[in-house]
């Protein structure tokens, strides 16, 4: 079974933080994904990457980066934390491979509040 | 743009009964379809992926693809309350890492 598994399930942080937020996967999957999902706005891509150390844009990157240093590990980083980034945070993977192999495999979710 | 168009509901049918959700899609060149359950709370999970026109079945659900009217959709026979959940819908293009996402419709089975 795919497992993708998230640093935090719940996270508090102050206006102005640095926040990280890890992501690890244990299928070799090429993919990786960043979300945020907000009530009546749906899943939302914040960044994605196709391989170790690319990365590309999503439609919402203001505010965030993102590290891929190992092909397991993908981070978010919220540079300076504000209190319209309180969400909930969906990392996923993929594979690459051809039909239902590239179905995306998300992760638990951080759920994010900054006051 | 690409859209993925959804009835965000919510719908309700009694348990026991035959629910219809469903998907459409702009993209003529999408080629992949899937299917997720996510419980309130929780993260998307994959129940059907489909990538021919006509049906697929497993278990209870039944995933319909008509790529020339481009719809997509999810029957769930015997409704159970444990199918009370959104189901987002996700399309993608051939040669894309990235699908599309409806923004789910919402389901609830009464008792």
């Amino acid at each position: 079974d795919v497992k993708v598994t998230q640093s935090s399930r719940y996270l508090v942080k102050r206006t102005g933080e640095k926040v990280f937020l890890e992501c690890v996967q244990d299928m070799d999957h090429e993919n990786m994904f960043w979300y945020r999902q907000d009530p009546g706005l749906g899943l939302r891509l914040i960044y994605f990457s196709y391989d170790v150390k690319m990365k590309e844009k999503g439609d919402i990157p203001e505010g965030y980066s993102v590290s891929r240093e190992k092909k397991e590990r993908f981070s978010l980083i919220l540079e300076s934390a504000s209190t319209n980034q309180t969400s909930m945070y969906l990392c996923a993977s993929s594979s690459n491979a051809g039909g239902a192999r590239e179905t995306q495999y998300f992760g638990p979710g951080t759920r994010l509040l900054v006051l | 743009q690409k859209e993925v168009e959804q009835n965000s509901g919510p719908l309700s049918v009694p348990e026991g009964a035959i629910a219809s959700l469903n998907c459409t899609y702009s993209d003529r060149g999408s080629q992949s379809f899937f299917w997720y359950r996510q419980y309130s709370g929780k993260s998307p999970e994959l129940i059907m992926f489909i990538y021919s026109n006509g049906d697929k079945e497993d278990g209870r659900f039944t995933a319909q693809l008509n790529k020339a009217s481009q719809y997509v959709s999810l029957l769930i026979r015997d409704s159970q309350p444990s199918d009370s959940a959104t189901y987002l819908c996700a399309v993608k293009s051939g040669g894309s890492y990235i699908p599309t996402f409806g923004r789910g419709t919402s389901l609830i089975v009464h008792p």
